[in-house]
């Protein structure tokens, strides 16, 4: 069985501080690694991928990914209203490339 | 900047029907899936297709669905059959090629309600 767990939240942040999402998954077989946000009633938009250990950046965004810990993270800098959704943390199967997704964190960034 | 297509946005059917959703993956795209998310919950894999046939399909995906790909374009999921338990949010999901490192582009959605 292939899982992945988000702390579902919610979270809530004041504007300009740093949000911190975690996810851990259970196949270690999986190697891409990925962050969609998801507005209510719409489809999952992509934020980043990963797919070696260490962090990647990409603007206010940084992915974390430590395979030996089977955990990905998120962090968004200077948070921003416009942020508040909830993000989903992805990961590839094997094989087949399918994704299975985690519950999602819902964020609020408080003007 | 090309992108995944769905049709319609929104379906309404009454129990014990049958529903075909629509979905227009870009067009060089190769590897095409099914996910759905019934409110509140996580988005679930259905159904992953490639080369005129299924590759992978989860627990979920049993005899009452089917996927198509009629002609060089469209990619649909037909429901027989609809239960209660069908409604949820439908997306399609499509890569350009079968690497691990391939970004899956997501269409709008189908939003299915079964009454």
């Amino acid at each position: 069985q292939k899982e992945v767990e988000q702390n579902s939240g919610p979270l809530s942040v004041p504007e300009g501080a740093i949000a911190s999402l975690n996810c851990t998954y259970s196949d270690r077989g999986s190697q891409s690694f990925f962050w969609y946000r998801q507005y209510s009633g719409k489809s999952p938009e992509l934020i980043m991928s990963i797919y070696s250990n260490g962090d990647k950046e990409d603007g206010r965004f940084t992915a974390q990914l430590n395979k030996a810990s089977q955990y990905v993270s998120l962090l968004i800098r200077d948070s921003q209203p416009s942020d508040s959704a909830t993000y989903l943390c992805a990961v590839n199967g094997v094989p087949g490339n399918q994704f299975y997704f985690g519950t999602g964190t819902s964020l609020t960034v408080i003007p | 900047e090309p992108e995944v297509t769905q049709t319609p946005s929104h379906q309404v059917t009454q129990m014990g029907q049958e529903v075909i959703l629509r979905c227009v993956p870009i067009s060089n795209h190769l590897y095409f899936y099914w996910y759905r998310q019934i409110l509140g919950q996580k988005v679930e894999f259905l159904v992953s297709f490639y080369n005129n046939e299924i590759s992978e399909k989860s627990e979920i995906f049993d005899d009452q669905f089917s996927v198509e790909r009629p002609d060089g374009s469209n990619f649909t999921l037909k429901i027989r059959s609809t239960k209660l338990e069908d409604s949820a949010m439908y997306f399609c999901a499509s890569i350009p090629a079968d690497g691990y490192q391939e970004t899956q582009y997501f269409g709008p959605g189908t939003r299915l309600l079964v009454l």
